[in-house]
């Protein structure tokens, strides 16, 4: 089955800093990747996908970018802002007609940002 | 729309208790979820379902039963709580359209087994 691996486990950034997540992935038939923003005491919410047709994905200060031949993905914050502290997750997927259960998650990635 | 929403919020079980987890959605979904999430551990998949009446598991299944009779309600039922069944709960649930990917999750029931 798929493994997803994700890094750092926490990290700490100034306002207005950068925060780059990797992920990389164990199934290269996985060909959709979503991240996910879960702030304190409640679930998970997307932020941005990206299928494995494309190498990368933008919607404002956020980004992601995927590289199929070393199967790995990463997420950008740019311009980080205190309401961005929360933990992110990244996963992966085949996902094939309507078929998009079975996400398989990373660890997750504490953002803390400083004001 | 309410989307998800989940019952209880918190739970505390002894030993050897039962109960069932409920969650219901508003949104017409197909495909259902649930998963635990452990500290640290990520969120792991305990079974889904791609319609009322079909239902599978996923990775965590053993000591979890569910059953899906209708469209808009997917519980999850803990026969014999056990300390290692300690977890945050969380439902899902997303179109059965490829185009549309999202999972939606409900806030979480936090479940202590002591």
């Amino acid at each position: 089955g798929e493994n997803v691996e994700q890094h750092p486990s926490t990290l700490s950034v100034q306002e207005g800093d950068s925060a780059v997540i990797k992920c990389t992935y164990s199934d290269s038939a996985s060909n959709y990747f979503p991240w996910y923003k879960q702030e304190l005491g409640k679930g998970p919410q997307l932020i941005i996908d990206i299928r494995s047709n494309v190498g990368e994905k933008k919607d404002q200060r956020i980004a992601v970018t995927l590289n199929k031949t070393a199967k790995h993905f990463s997420l950008h914050i740019t311009e980080t802002q205190p309401e961005d502290s929360a933990v992110y997750f990244c996963a992966a997927t085949l996902n094939s007609g309507g078929s998009n259960y079975k996400l398989t998650f990373g660890k997750g990635t504490l953002l803390t940002v400083n004001p | 729309n309410a989307g998800v929403t989940q019952t209880p919020k918190f739970r505390i079980l002894k030993i050897g208790q039962s109960m069932t987890l409920q969650c219901t959605q508003d949104m017409n979904h197909n495909y259902m979820y649930w998963y635990r999430q452990d500290p640290g551990m990520g969120l792991k998949l305990i079974y889904y379902s791609v319609g009322a009446g079909i239902t599978d598991k996923g990775e965590v299944p053993n000591g979890y039963n569910v059953s899906r009779s209708t469209t808009e309600d997917f519980p999850l039922r803990l026969e014999l709580a056990a300390p290692s069944q300690t977890s945050v709960y969380f439902c899902a649930s997303s179109y059965e359209d490829s185009r549309y990917n999202e999972q939606f999750f409900g806030p979480g029931t936090r479940l202590t087994v002591l």
